[in-house]
């Protein structure tokens, strides 16, 4: 597609509930990102993919959250059991991921979510 | 701590002033990139530095980078109330092979009309 595209754009859920939230990148863009912002926050980082592979997890807040990256596309952000505090807006980012390529990401417009 | 921290975290000036933004990072870099929020939704790439390049200039932004010191600065020149937004730096560097795009905590930016 032109862009990154996340899905849903909203997501209410209840306390306890799993949630999955979709990011498909921009053709051809090995790295992606995903990020967590908290109203009014900054970017707190969740993990990193190149390729199917995930070289960064560093960020993942819980065992109850989890990523995955299939065929070098399309990635599913995964939350179990979600809390209220995981209430936030989800941020998918993708980049060419090489020097030679380029950096430079390109974000999708967000999932917010809502844990009531 | 983070790759990328920027300071102000916030800052409010008059319409038509200029708005100086600082990042500082720890780790060497290949590139330091500025990117735009508006209402908390997806970040907007505005303009890259290569490690090699001290200065560059993009409409009424002017970015430079400090490879000594570890920092960047954002300059916006007379400011618009469309200005008004977060602004992030990010660093890209090898890792593992790869090159790692990290963000900052942003510096939340209000232009007053």
């Amino acid at each position: 597609g032109a862009g990154v595209s996340q899905s849903p754009s909203n997501k209410v859920t209840e306390k306890g509930k799993d949630v999955e939230l979709r990011c498909d990148p921009i053709s051809g863009h090995t790295a992606l990102y995903w990020y967590r912002q908290s109203l009014g926050q900054g970017l707190e980082f969740l993990i990193y993919f190149q390729g199917n592979s995930a070289p960064d997890k560093s960020g993942l807040p819980s065992d109850r959250f989890s990523a995955e990256r299939t065929g070098g596309s399309v990635s599913t952000l995964t939350i179990q059991r979600t809390q209220q505090e995981d209430s936030a807006v989800y941020l998918c980012a993708s980049s060419p991921g090489s020097v030679i390529r380029g950096t430079e990401a390109f974000f999708g417009q967000g999932t917010r979510l809502t844990v009531v | 701590s983070q790759q990328g921290e920027e300071d102000p975290q916030a800052l409010s000036i008059q319409e038509g002033e200029n708005a100086t933004m600082n990042c500082s990072y720890k780790t060497s870099i290949n590139n330091l990139q500025w990117y735009r929020q508006n209402s908390g939704r997806g970040l907007v790439h505005l303009i890259l530095i290569r490690s090699n390049e001290r200065e560059k200039h993009s409409g009424r932004l002017r970015v430079t980078l400090d490879t000594s010191k570890k920092s960047s600065s954002l300059l916006i020149t007379a400011s618009r109330a469309a200005d008004t937004a977060s602004y992030f730096c990010a660093t890209d560097r090898n890792s593992g092979g790869y090159q790692k795009v990290t963000f900052g905590i942003g510096t939340k930016l209000q232009v007053i009309p």
